[in-house]
């Protein structure tokens, strides 16, 4: 079965960097897009990032274009989100899901339970 | 960026009751990529509902999907009492993806 296990969230100090980690299992994972969705303490889904299944292309949320990066090593089954200069609003639950696009819809049909940074003083 | 406003913000009903949650985009989504998810305290959004009218696998038939252009339903037939819960909306266009604030279906 799909499985998405995330990892590497803690807390940081604003200003600082951290790496999230997303490790699939379950499905050939070089053959899907993936995606970061976060989530701030109490409120809604936010989208963050994408990339395509050979990671030739990578598209971000406004809010943290070029302090974020997004990749993938498809030899490891491993989605990760570099994130630097964090910010206190960055707080969240961090999700990874699996992105699945065909002729006639597209959804994120697969999702880990999300890990939590804190950014804070 | 297309913007979608889901309303209302809460619904209280109570259990067997039919639940009609709302979704409005800022300008017009293509159906195939409207989705819907259902959140539970502590747990990972779950896909419900895409293109906008097929339901996600082992989800049961009293959940459906509607809509096309700028407005989309969702529609829950009977509630269970599992079904309480906070519903999300959300779309892909133009290289962009973006979510509704969610509708929480709470107990009457």
């Amino acid at each position: 079965q799909v499985q998405l296990v995330e990892s590497g969230g803690g807390v940081v100090q604003p200003g600082g960097s951290l790496r999230l980690s997303c490790a699939a299992s379950g499905f050939t994972f070089s053959t899907n897009g993936m995606h970061w969705v976060r989530q701030a303490p109490g409120k809604g889904l936010e989208w963050v990032a994408i990339i395509w299944n050979d990671g030739s292309k990578k598209y971000y949320t406004d809010s943290v274009r070029g302090r974020f990066t997004i990749s993938r090593d498809n030899s490891k089954n491993t989605l990760y989100l570099q994130m630097n200069s964090l910010r206190t609003e960055d707080t969240a639950v961090y999700y990874c899901a699996r992105d699945v696009w065909t002729t006639d819809a597209r959804m994120l049909d697969y999702w880990g339970q999300g890990t939590l940074v804190t950014v804070s003083s | 960026e297309i913007v979608l406003t889901q309303s209302p913000g809460t619904l209280s009903l109570s259990p067997g009751e039919r639940a009609t949650l709302s979704c409005r985009a800022s300008q017009s989504v293509s159906s195939s990529y409207l989705a819907w998810y259902q959140q539970k305290p502590g747990q990972a959004p779950r896909l419900l509902i895409y293109a906008p009218s097929s339901r996600a696998t082992g989800i049961p038939d009293r959940f459906s999907g509607s809509g096309s252009g700028t407005d989309f339903t969702l529609t829950i037939s009977r509630l269970e009492p599992e079904d309480f819960a906070v519903y999300y909306c959300h779309q892909y266009g133009s290289s962009s993806w973006t979510f509704g604030q969610g509708t929480k279906v709470e107990i009457k």
